[in-house]
């Protein structure tokens, strides 16, 4: 079945102790995101990878960092996570290209204390 | 700032009638996307409209995309219960690898 699986699921941890979620995709897909939902703001895109060691900066990056290795992972790194990076996490992946169909997995529920 | 929003942020209406919702952007896109999302759970798209088609439709939906207004309308027709989620609208600006999406319209359909 094609999708984008995210782990964990849900997160609760204190501030500064460093996290990674991952997200993988079977769809040989190049182009990867992440995007935090806030109430009230939407999707918020928080960095992209058009393919292998290539990413970019999104809207808020700021407090975040990503590595793409492998066309099939992008996780996702808080290397010193702060209350205000809680918040509801999205991948997405796509074929590639121009912006298209984005397939987006379930969602990583982060809480920092 | 965000490159789409939508109108009206919550709607409410009863099964079987018609539900329309509006997104508005501010600069030139090659695409406008719609997608779903049920409470807490990741966005499923819906669909995607190119700046050069002015209408498209797949099954219950119909969306609109009037370039010269920056504005797209999704219509949902003879609603159900199990259409209530919340709807946003997604653009990319030209030249551009990013998706931008608005704030969204939470729809509920009372049975």
């Amino acid at each position: 079945e094609a999708q984008v699986t995210q782990n964990p699921r849900y997160l609760i941890t204190v501030t500064g102790k460093k996290l990674t979620v991952t997200c993988s995709q079977n769809m040989n897909h190049e182009y990867m995101s992440w995007y935090r939902q806030d109430p009230g703001l939407g999707l918020r895109q928080i960095y992209y990878s058009m393919n292998v060691e290539v990413t970019d900066k999104g809207d808020v990056p700021e407090g975040y960092k990503v590595s793409r290795k492998e066309k099939r992972n992008f996780p996702l790194i808080l290397e010193s996570p702060s209350p205000n990076q809680t918040s509801l996490y999205f991948c997405a992946s796509q074929v590639g290209g121009e912006i298209d169909t984005q397939y987006f997995g379930p969602g990583t529920r982060l809480t920092v204390l | 700032s965000q490159q789409g929003e939508e109108d009206p942020q919550a709607l409410s209406i009863q099964e079987g009638e018609n539900a329309t919702m509006n997104c508005s952007y501010k600069t030139s896109i090659n695409n406008l996307q719609w997608y779903r999302q049920n409470s807490g759970r990741g966005l499923v798209h819906l669909i995607l409209i190119r700046s050069n088609e002015r209408e498209k439709h797949s099954g219950r939906l119909r969306v609109t995309l009037d370039t010269s207004k920056k504005s797209s309308s999704l219509l949902i027709t003879a609603s159900r219960a199990a259409d209530t989620a919340s709807y946003f609208c997604a653009t990319d600006k030209k030249s551009s690898y990013k998706l931008i999406f608005g704030s969204g319209t939470r729809l509920l359909v009372r049975p």
